[in-house]
């Protein structure tokens, strides 16, 4: 069965570094074709794609805020993390992580519970 | 950047089937996904690559892909299938999801 859960602060004051975990189990990303992904969602509105990170260390963004995502992992601690600096409250939202697979054209296929992170001071 | 667009909403009657697009350039040389999210909760897979249904989505739902249109159909709408739908595609290396739509069930 496949697990992933998401933690961090749930309120950040403006400009500083949001930090998310996403820990999960029942798959290990180790294996070839997995990959984690980081998703969002702002009360109220739509789905917005992040990042993702490949078994390889291959790691995707999405361009509007590439210069402002990094996406790391530690397979031993089945752990992906997120850090986005300078944050404002446009950031506030849902943040979900999701496992994905190159086999299923990279869709996400289980998601966490997803975290509130509301920006304000 | 890659932009796909989805109606706002969609009504359908019980038992009755809903169908729901995704316009985006050539997205049928796209693999398309779509996901179901109901108030307060996670996103749910349940189309994947167009046309694929992960294990335990119901029959019902399918999917289909050319040209400029995905769809996602479902057969015998119920009450439990009401919620926001999203599609999404794997584009220039990175996800892009749709706007969303938002399905009743009358």
């Amino acid at each position: 069965q496949i697990t992933l859960k998401e933690s961090g602060p749930t309120l950040v004051k403006p400009t500083q570094t949001l930090t998310l975990t996403c820990t999960f189990s029942g798959f290990s990303l180790t294996t070839s074709g997995v990959g984690v992904g980081w998703i969002r969602q702002p009360p109220g509105r739509a789905l917005e794609w992040l990042a993702l990170i490949f078994w390889d260390d291959d790691k995707r963004y999405s361009p509007s805020l590439k210069t402002r995502l990094t996406i790391t992992k530690d397979t031993f601690r089945n752990q992906v993390v997120l850090s986005m600096p300078n944050v404002d409250p446009v950031d506030t939202a849902t943040y979900y992580c999701a496992h994905s697979t190159t086999s299923g054209g990279n869709a996400l296929l289980s998601w966490g519970q997803g975290i509130l992170v509301s920006v304000s001071s | 950047s890659y932009e796909l667009t989805q109606p706002l909403s969609v009504s359908v009657s019980l038992r009755q089937t809903a169908r729901i697009t995704c316009v985006g350039n050539n997205i049928g040389n796209k693999n398309v996904h779509w996901y179901h999210q109901k108030p307060g909760q996670a996103p749910v897979l349940v189309i994947y690559r167009d046309n694929n249904r992960p294990s335990g989505i119901p029959e019902r739902f399918s999917g289909s892909n050319s040209e400029n249109t995905a769809t996602l159909t479902i057969s015998g709408a119920q009450v439990g299938d009401e919620g926001d739908y999203y599609c999404q595609v794997w584009d220039s290396g990175s996800g892009v999801f749709g706007g969303g739509t938002k399905l009743t069930v009358l």
